[in-house]
């Protein structure tokens, strides 16, 4: 299958550790961010979001943290599986215009068995 | 339960030929929105779609570019004279109705190749 950002960052970790993958996001009028996931070949899964008057939500073994004051995002990953190798994306929109999704350029997460 | 399908998923195209994507979106759906992928980065967006009519293409390239969605059939993104920079995965989302703070959900893409 065809590999998606050669050269991108990659986190590798142990079946069963935890993950956390961070986001840097440029705006600050942003106000609802999303993280997906993408596996070779295949289009962006929404994971989870969260919107800007939450620092915090929880999904199926996913949390999303947002720190506004220096615009970060992290994803953490919680007993990360080998299905979660792929590659992942935060997204951030604006108002203004919220169906252009802000896409940042990716983490690779490897799961070692 | 189908998605949103996008065909081809893979298209090979000469530089100077024409390039076409077909994007259906999900039952119920009249929202399209296409995005580029471009190797090793996120995804850019490109033009936004109602039923018959554009919405917002400030995202789309200024030449050979253009993008429909008719009344009845799927959502086209047409590149005309391709070049090997516009070799990339292209992406659509749709949504019932005007988007806003909701996830878009996206097909699996068309991968262009143009040798």
């Amino acid at each position: 299958g065809e590999s998606v950002g050669l050269h991108l960052p990659t986190l590798s970790v142990q079946e069963g550790d935890n993950s956390i993958i961070n986001c840097a996001y440029s705006n600050s009028a942003s106000d609802y961010f999303i993280w997906y996931k993408q596996e070779s070949g295949k289009g962006p899964q929404f994971i989870i979001d969260i919107r800007s008057n939450m620092d915090k939500r929880q999904g199926q073994r996913v949390t999303v943290l947002l720190n506004k004051t220096v615009k970060h995002l992290s994803l953490q990953i919680a007993a990360t599986q080998p299905g979660d190798s792929a590659v992942y994306f935060c997204a951030e929109n604006i108002e203004d215009s919220s169906y252009k999704l802000i896409f940042g350029s990716g983490t690779r997460l490897l799961v070692r068995p | 339960n189908a998605g949103v399908m996008q065909n081809p998923r893979h298209l090979v195209r000469r530089r100077g030929q024409e390039a076409r994507l077909r994007c259906s979106p999900m039952k119920g759906h009249s929202h399209v929105y296409w995005y580029r992928q471009l190797p090793e980065e996120g995804l850019k967006f490109m033009v936004y779609l109602q039923k018959e009519n554009i919405i917002d293409e400030s995202g789309m390239p200024k030449e050979r570019f253009s993008a429909e969605f008719p009344k009845e059939g799927p959502s086209i993104l047409r590149i005309q004279q391709v070049v090997r920079g516009d070799s990339a995965a292209y992406f659509c989302a749709s949504s019932p109705g005007g988007y806003y703070n909701s996830p878009l959900h996206f097909g699996n893409g068309t991968r262009l190749t143009v040798t």
